[in-house]
């Protein structure tokens, strides 16, 4: 059975905090995603990937980086954690299609509470 | 890739079909139509997809007009395992930035 593993399903930190969220998925897919979905605006694009160590910005990159070392692993990082940082957190993967899209698969989301 | 637009929420009666519409004017004729699902707490979940034809499979169907500019998502037979927000998107590249909007909440009552 296909799976996108998250690190965390909670987590708290404080503000100023380095924060990593880790992300692992065991289907060789070339695609990888992060997202954050805030109450009333659905799921926003944060970076995503289309193989090891490429990376592009999606809708709101802004105070978050990532790292993909590996093809398997999705790596979204804030290097100095706020409030306005408080959010569910959801890592997605896919095949690589070229011009055409494949179906994403969802991680299970992880939930941070920055204080 | 397309706008969609969907209804905020819906509810139906348990046991009858879901009809979950969406109206994507702007679609282009390469561009398919993708549905996904979110339960409460988790990730959200491929359903279905389609281009012209329409389709079926062991969670649903899909239904989309002739003109390409809408669809329905069709649950035959709506259990409360269904109550979720139903995202319908219509995706032109795997690298493009995919939105996905608030989608519809469906509630299904007993």
């Amino acid at each position: 059975d296909v799976k996108v593993t998250q690190s965390s399903r909670y987590l708290v930190k404080r503000t100023g905090e380095k924060v990593f969220l880790e992300c692992v998925q065991d289907m060789d897919h070339e695609n990888m995603f992060w997202y954050r979905q805030d109450p009333g605006l659905g799921l926003r694009l944060i970076y995503f990937s289309y193989d090891v160590k490429m990376k592009e910005k999606g809708d709101i990159p802004e105070g978050y980086s990532v790292s993909r070392e590996k093809k398997e692993r999705f790596s979204l990082i804030l290097e100095s954690a706020s409030t306005n940082q408080t959010s569910m957190y959801l890592c997605a993967s896919s095949l690589w299609g070229g011009s055409s899209y494949n179906e994403q698969f969802f991680g299970p989301g992880t939930r941070l509470t920055v204080l | 890739d397309a706008k969609t637009t969907q209804p905020t929420s819906m509810d139906c009666a348990e046991g009858r079909a879901a009809n979950l519409p969406c109206n994507h004017s702007t679609i282009s004729g390469n561009e398919y139509v993708y549905w996904y699902r979110q339960i409460h707490s988790q990730g959200p979940q491929y359903i279905i997809h389609g281009l012209k034809n329409n389709e079926t499979n062991e969670m649903a169907s899909l239904i989309i007009t002739e003109d390409r500019k809408s669809s329905t998502l069709i649950l035959p037979h709506a259990t409360l395992r269904d109550t979720a927000v139903y995202y319908c998107i219509a995706p032109y590249s795997s690298a493009s930035k995919i939105i996905f909007g608030s989608g519809t909440r469906l509630s299904i009552r007993p």
